[in-house]
């Protein structure tokens, strides 16, 4: 059973313009909410973290959005860039949840 | 992130021998994680430990996999009587376990890329 979901395995999108990553979660335990990005061969390097008191979190040009009630989150790159290209995980945890469960991935190809 | 050290990098075995995967966590954190990611497949989750207590094993295989974090020393992740779908890059991660909604974050290692042959 996927508690975390990445239903888009890739995602291809022109250099300059917006990347969006989708990701929904099942279960209600999870309050905190993580995006890593990998480049290949490497480990996840954390990017942007929301907690649920929160709907939105910026820093920089990434922007991750949560939508409690429809266990919805984004995360957007603006503007997208050939360095950004990578697999991006989404993942969660929870105050009595403290694992932390990743979702498939999402490869992100910026076309330069 | 290079604060997590994991070795070695690279591990080949032959079919029916042990693997030992070591993982140094960042400093200060009492925290790991193991994952484990197959060839085209995301993150899945294994074990949670800390300090000589494992919290969470309900992601090892049931057979031939364990995994411990000693009071002194590094977290290993130990497959016995390896076989050819244990292939897999092999992820730590640390963190500090505490105060996450102030921004603690469970940092990767670069992974251990297990082959068997």
């Amino acid at each position: 059973d996927q508690q975390v979901k990445q239903n888009s395995p890739s995602l291809s999108v022109q250099e300059g313009r917006i990347s969006i990553l989708n990701c929904d979660y099942t279960n209600s335990m999870f309050d905190y909410f993580l995006w890593y990005k990998k480049y290949p061969a490497e480990g996840p390097t954390f990017l942007i973290s929301i907690s649920s008191i929160k709907d939105k979190n910026e820093d920089g040009r990434f922007t991750v959005f949560l939508n409690k009630s429809a266990k919805h989150l984004s995360l957007h790159i603006v503007p997208s860039q050939p360095g950004d290209s990578a697999v991006y995980f989404c993942a969660a945890s929870g105050a009595s949840y403290d694992k932390v469960i990743f979702g498939p991935g999402t490869s992100l190809s910026v076309i330069p | 992130n290079a604060g997590v050290m994991q070795n070695p990098r690279h591990l080949v075995r032959r079919r029916g021998q042990e693997a030992r995967l070591r993982c140094s966590p960042m400093k200060g954190h009492s925290h790991v994680y193991w994952y484990r990611q197959l060839p085209e497949e995301g993150l899945k989750f294994m074990v949670y430990l800390q300090k000589e207590n494992i919290i969470d094993e309900s992601g090892m295989p049931k057979e031939r996999f364990s995994a411990e974090f000693p009071k002194e020393g590094p977290s290993i992740l130990r497959i016995q009587q390896v076989v050819r779908g244990d292939s897999a890059a092999y992820f730590c991660a640390s963190s500090q376990g505490t105060g996450r909604l102030s921004g603690t974050e469970a940092f990767f290692g670069q992974g251990t890329r297990l082959t068997v042959v």
